[in-house]
């Protein structure tokens, strides 16, 4: 199956940090990538969804303020979590799409703790 | 609006039995739905899917799954588990573009 790539796999950081979460897929071109949130005991939320090239799209009630994604080329997105705080503290996911074939494949995660 | 309900949080089987896990979707249109398995420290990854046709769906790793429109549900089915099943599984509905609506997910424990 196609290969997601997420690093850091984790991290702690201290409150008012920021911090970059990068999301590769090395086999194939992603034309759409989705950023998921999962808190402890709880499903995955999508975040928002972005196009290569282009601005993401938030869903309701994310910051796109605090929640900076870029989506510039093909096989990298990244999310950027500025100003983090302790409730930032989850599971973040990617979630590209492989453009040539309409597959969609999740990344391993990253935990993120705020201190 | 879509939702996912897993009404199961923890299921618990003996190795070599049968398992179901069941999903109950709300979507307003005809649905695209999906199983998942997450293990730890792996990303998610896709059992099985139904969009159209027949409503008993084979996957991966001898899972099925059925689609049932009068009970709104999209069970999952292994007829023996064996140890390695052990993982946390979600069912999602496929909202537009595909955008996945997620449920809270079941664990599965397998004693031996």
């Amino acid at each position: 199956g196609a290969v997601v790539s997420q690093h850091p796999s984790w991290v702690i950081c201290k409150s008012g940090t920021s911090v970059k979460i990068e999301c590769r897929s090395l086999d194939f071109q992603a034309t759409t990538m989705f950023w998921y949130r999962q808190f402890p005991k709880q499903s995955l939320m999508l975040m928002a969804t972005s196009n290569e090239g282009s601005k993401a799209t938030y869903e309701q009630g994310v910051e796109k303020d605090k929640f900076l994604i870029n989506h510039a080329s093909l096989t990298l997105s990244t999310l950027t979590v500025t100003s983090a705080h302790p409730e930032d503290s989850s599971f973040y996911i990617c979630s590209p799409i492989d453009g040539g074939h309409n597959e969609q494949f999740f990344g391993p995660g990253t935990r993120l703790t705020v201190l | 609006a879509q939702s996912v309900t897993q009404p199961d949080i923890h299921i618990t089987v003996s190795e070599g039995a049968s398992l179901e896990l069941r999903c109950n979707y709300s979507y307003g249109a005809t649905p695209y739905l999906f199983w998942y398995v997450q293990s730890p420290g792996q990303g998610l990854q896709l059992l099985l899917k139904y969009f159209s046709g027949d409503t008993l769906v084979q996957g991966i790793k001898g899972f099925e799954a059925e689609f049932k429109r009068s009970q709104s549900s999209f069970n999952l089915r292994k007829p023996s588990v064996h140890w390695s099943d052990a993982a946390e599984y979600f069912c999602a509905v496929g909202a537009d573009g595909n955008k996945l609506v997620f449920g809270a997910g079941t664990i599965l424990r397998v004693k031996s």
